[in-house]
């Protein structure tokens, strides 16, 4: 069965200080892979995704993410963190490929502090 | 404000009670999924829909149901209700289903407590 593991649950920064969160995923066929945020009290948002080519993906609030086929892992990164980045970050792979549907299977989530 | 809605915000029940939980798609999008969160299990898949008809299956239970209705909002019935039924729900949608990948929208959730 396809899985998703996030191996820090609890992450604490001060601002400014660089962010990786981990992200391995166990899955045999093409992947895409994600990450969501969820900010406090709001809903799951797109930060960025893979699909194919580049591995070095960009997305949005200058996060960005590499893919590494060869050690099954997308983790998250952000050079400087700001207080406004305090979210639940949540890596996810699309594990819908044999039925031509999507269905996205979630890590536990890393909830991410930043202290200002 | 992603464009899907869901309600109640927040439902408080009795372990036995059924209830129904409602999800509104973005305008245009045909898909509907349906997620649990909660404390041990965190983040799963339940089940989808595309254009009224169940697409896909995730852990879903055999006392969950939903269904997609012709105007496209779905709904999630939950019965015979257990405490640890106790999570926050949250629907998604999409413009399509099939093929390369559509993003999924996130609704605000439903915060079920099973008392």
């Amino acid at each position: 069965a396809q899985s998703v593991s996030q191996h820090n649950h609890h992450v604490i920064l001060s601002e400014a200080a660089s962010l990786e969160l981990g992200c391995n995923y166990s899955y045999g066929g093409t992947v895409n892979l994600f990450w969501y945020v969820q900010y406090p009290g709001q809903h799951l948002q797109l930060l960025l995704k893979y699909f194919s080519g580049d591995p070095l993906v960009k997305g949005i609030k200058g996060f960005e993410a590499e893919f590494i086929k060869s050690k099954f892992s997308f983790n998250l990164r952000k050079p400087s963190v700001q207080w406004s980045d305090t979210a639940e970050y949540f890596c996810a792979v699309n594990a819908g490929e044999n039925t031509g549907f999507q269905k996205l299977v979630f890590g536990t989530g890393t909830r991410l502090l930043v202290s200002p | 404000d992603s464009g899907v809605t869901q309600t109640p915000k927040h439902l408080i029940t009795a372990t036995g009670q059924r209830v129904t939980l409602r999800c509104s798609p973005r305008s245009g999008d045909l898909s509907v999924y349906w997620y649990q969160q909660s404390l041990d299990q965190g983040l799963q898949f339940l089940i989808q829909y595309y254009n009224g008809e169940e697409r896909a299956k995730g852990n879903i239970l055999e006392r969950f149901s939903a269904q997609q209705f012709p105007d496209l909002h779905s709904e999630l019935n939950l019965s015979s209700l257990e405490l640890g039924d106790s999570a926050l729900y949250f629907c998604a949608s999409s413009v399509g289903g099939r093929s390369s990948y559509n993003e999924q929208f996130f609704g605000p959730g439903t915060r079920l407590t099973v008392l």
